[in-house]
């Protein structure tokens, strides 16, 4: 595997469900990320891992909860999401910390929330 | 708070055109980077810059970043239907933002 994978592809759920997002990095960077891509918004950040630290935006609802357990590897555990929470969820990462500037994406999970 | 605004949100031209799409901000950022996003892929980075006035080329795709690095712009050159996709710019490093994007369609 090269680059920065993401599974599932696509997700669909209930509202009560709990699933997670997968998100792995092969580049030896040391941060990593999670965007929200709605349609017609800009991507939003949701969490930032940098050297195992977490940056949170803090207008992110706490059933969305981020786990980094090495600078490889990163998940988002969602339950009791809401139909609004339907969207494209981008994983990314860099090398650099907070000068970081250059991210590498994955392919993204779609998640439909019913 | 800092904001990146795209424009035109949308493009669709016919093969061969040139066209210029902007990235504007009334924040100055030490770098900017462009991404490509192709339908049901994540994005792809094209280009950072970093120095005011600083112009780049990739292939006929032409980034300059203005001399406030306040502004970004990227030139396309005779359009090829491979060029189709959301163009984004970013900045702001390790709390990146990214712009709305521009949403061009070339057409054979």
């Amino acid at each position: 595997e090269t680059g920065v994978t993401q599974t599932p592809r696509h997700l669909v759920m209930g509202m009560t469900n709990k699933k997670s997002l997968k998100c792995e990095q092969h580049l030896g960077h040391n941060a990593m990320y999670w965007y929200k891509q709605s349609a017609k918004k800009p991507l939003e950040l949701m969490f930032v891992y940098s050297l195992e630290e977490r940056v949170e935006n803090n207008s992110v609802p706490s059933r969305f909860s981020p786990e980094c357990p090495n600078s490889s590897h990163l998940f988002l555990h969602l339950h009791t999401l809401q139909p609004e929470d339907s969207a494209l969820y981008l994983c990314a990462s860099s090398q650099g910390g907070q000068d970081a500037h250059e991210q590498y994406f994955g392919p993204g999970t779609r998640l439909t929330v019913t | 708070t800092q904001l990146l605004e795209q424009s035109p949100q949308f493009l669709s031209i016919q093969e061969g055109e040139n066209l210029t799409v902007y990235c504007n901000s009334s924040s100055v950022f030490s770098s900017l980077q462009w991404y490509r996003q192709e339908p049901g892929e994540g994005p792809v980075l094209l280009v950072t810059v970093v120095t005011g006035g600083e112009v780049k080329k990739l292939k006929r795709l032409t980034f300059q970043f203005g001399d406030a690095r306040k502004d970004s712009s990227l030139h396309i050159t005779a359009a090829q239907p491979g060029d189709t996709g959301l163009y984004l710019c970013a900045g702001g490093g390790f709390k990146t933002i990214f712009g709305a994007g521009t949403r061009l369609f070339v057409k054979a």
